[in-house]
């Protein structure tokens, strides 16, 4: 398996609180993306990262911030969780705009 | 605007029953085409990249094909193990990928 992980995989919060899901891999790669899924929708992209403090807005990046301080980790912020942001959220890492691997993912339940 | 449609999105075949699925796009400047499978409860495993019009990949029972306009992922005798939603996604030249919703395969043994 390609070293690639997500924390934590389940989480369940209320409505307002602030949420962190973290995505951590071993294989060095540059490029490190948010993505979240829903029924009905394919993948969409949140945000995206190129490089160490090097990031960019996706398509669905309202109420999220990301930050990478490290190679290795990519942080995805919920300032404040709304039910609208109940879902699956995956990261996905690669060198360039495909993505060779994805994390296993996180449940998120906003109540 | 980029679009990415998948069909069928759901298929039932019987063990060793061939078919293609479809993957239709509309992309500005199309840098590469990607499939993916996924399995229930994890992340999109990587299958194939295609780049330019003409060009197949082959993995096992699987066979990506790419048009201008289209790709297909053809499965030949297929397995049990090979049921999962098999996603499409396509890079355009601002290099986001943009996903279908994807077609979801169940080989009855």
């Amino acid at each position: 398996d390609a070293g690639i992980t997500q924390s934590p995989r389940h989480k369940v919060t209320e409505t307002g609180t602030p949420v962190t899901l973290r995505c951590h891999q071993t294989e060095n790669h540059r490029y490190m993306y948010w993505y979240r899924q829903d029924p009905g929708h394919g993948l969409r992209l949140i945000h995206y990262s190129y490089g160490v403090k090097d990031t960019d807005k996706g398509e669905v990046s309202d109420g999220y911030s990301v930050s990478r301080s490290k190679t290795e980790d990519f942080l995805l912020t919920l300032e404040s969780a709304t039910s609208s942001q109940t879902s699956v959220y995956f990261c996905a890492i690669g060198d360039w705009g495909g993505h060779k691997f994805f994390g296993p993912g996180t449940r998120l339940t906003v109540l | 605007e980029d679009q990415v449609t998948q069909s069928p999105e759901a298929l039932r075949l019987q063990e060793g029953e061939s078919s293609s699925l479809n993957c239709s796009y509309t992309v500005s400047g199309l840098r590469g085409l990607f499939w993916y499978r996924q399995d229930p409860g994890k992340g999109p495993e990587f299958l194939f990249t295609l780049y330019s019009a003409g060009e197949e990949k082959e993995k096992e029972r699987l066979k990506a094909t790419l048009t201008k306009k289209e790709s297909f992922l053809h499965i030949t005798a297929p397995k049990p193990e090979d049921s999962a939603t098999y996603l499409c996604a396509v890079l355009p030249g601002n290099e986001k990928l943009t996903f279908g919703t994807g077609t979801r395969l169940t080989i009855i043994p």
